[in-house]
């Protein structure tokens, strides 16, 4: 089954405490993102990979690291998590990036920090 | 930069009645738009889509009609269910290849009482 998987779905963790997000697909796909979702806020991207090694900034990168060693997997690193990153994270994948390739997205990954 | 308007809600209607969910954009030149569906606990899922003036996307019911004039791309369905209940996001990619992702509205909670 064609899908994106994250992991852990849900964590609740302390200031300043590593953690990191693993997200993978198996359809193949060279663009990898990460969004924040938040009340009121909507979704808003954390990070873009257009392929291996190639990743850049989107809208809301402060606070957050990001690796594509592998095109399956663009694992979301928070080096020393604050509370203002308590948000439900979304990764999502397309066959290439523009508006001719539908992004598939993931289950979402709640992450409360304390 | 651009952006995407659309109601917050929560939207609660009746079974059977007729649904609009008004979004308004702005954008540089012609975007593509999308209408992404998220049930509870789950991801987005792309509802329908429309990349050019006057097309209309439609799909389980739902349309939406891309109108360059107004610059909106609001989505309806005549005869809501149940099922439907759940959040509904407008957003775009911009014209280019949309390198830098999907630029989200804030979601409209919609809530469908029997």
């Amino acid at each position: 089954e064609a899908q994106v998987t994250q992991n852990p779905r849900y964590l609740i963790t302390v200031t300043g405490k590593k953690l990191t997000v693993t997200c993978s697909q198996n359809m193949n796909h060279e663009y990898m993102s990460w969004y924040r979702q938040d009340p009121g806020l909507g979704l808003r991207q954390i990070y873009y990979s257009m392929n291996v090694e190639v990743t850049d900034k989107g809208d809301v990168p402060e606070g957050y690291k990001v690796s594509r060693k592998e095109k399956r997997n663009f694992p979301l690193i928070l080096e020393s998590p604050s509370p203002n990153q308590t948000s439900l994270y979304f990764c999502a994948s397309s066959l290439l990036p523009g508006e001719t390739y539908e992004q598939y997205f993931g289950p979402g990954t709640r992450l409360t920090v304390t | 930069g651009n952006s995407v308007t659309q109601m917050e809600g929560p939207v609660t209607l009746s079974e059977e009645a007729f649904l609009t969910i008004n979004c308004t954009y702005t954008a540089t030149g012609y975007p593509s738009l999308f209408w992404y569906v998220q049930y509870p606990g789950e991801g987005l899922q792309l509802l329908l889509k429309a990349t050019k003036a006057d097309d209309k996307g439609s799909n389980k019911g739902f349309e939406a009609t891309y109108r360059k004039e107004t610059t909106s791309f609001h989505l309806e369905k005549g005869s809501v269910q149940v099922s439907d209940s759940a959040v509904y996001f407008c957003a775009l990619i911009g014209p280019g290849g949309g390198a830098d992702g999907l630029t989200f509205g804030k979601g409209t909670h919609l809530i469908i009482q029997p």
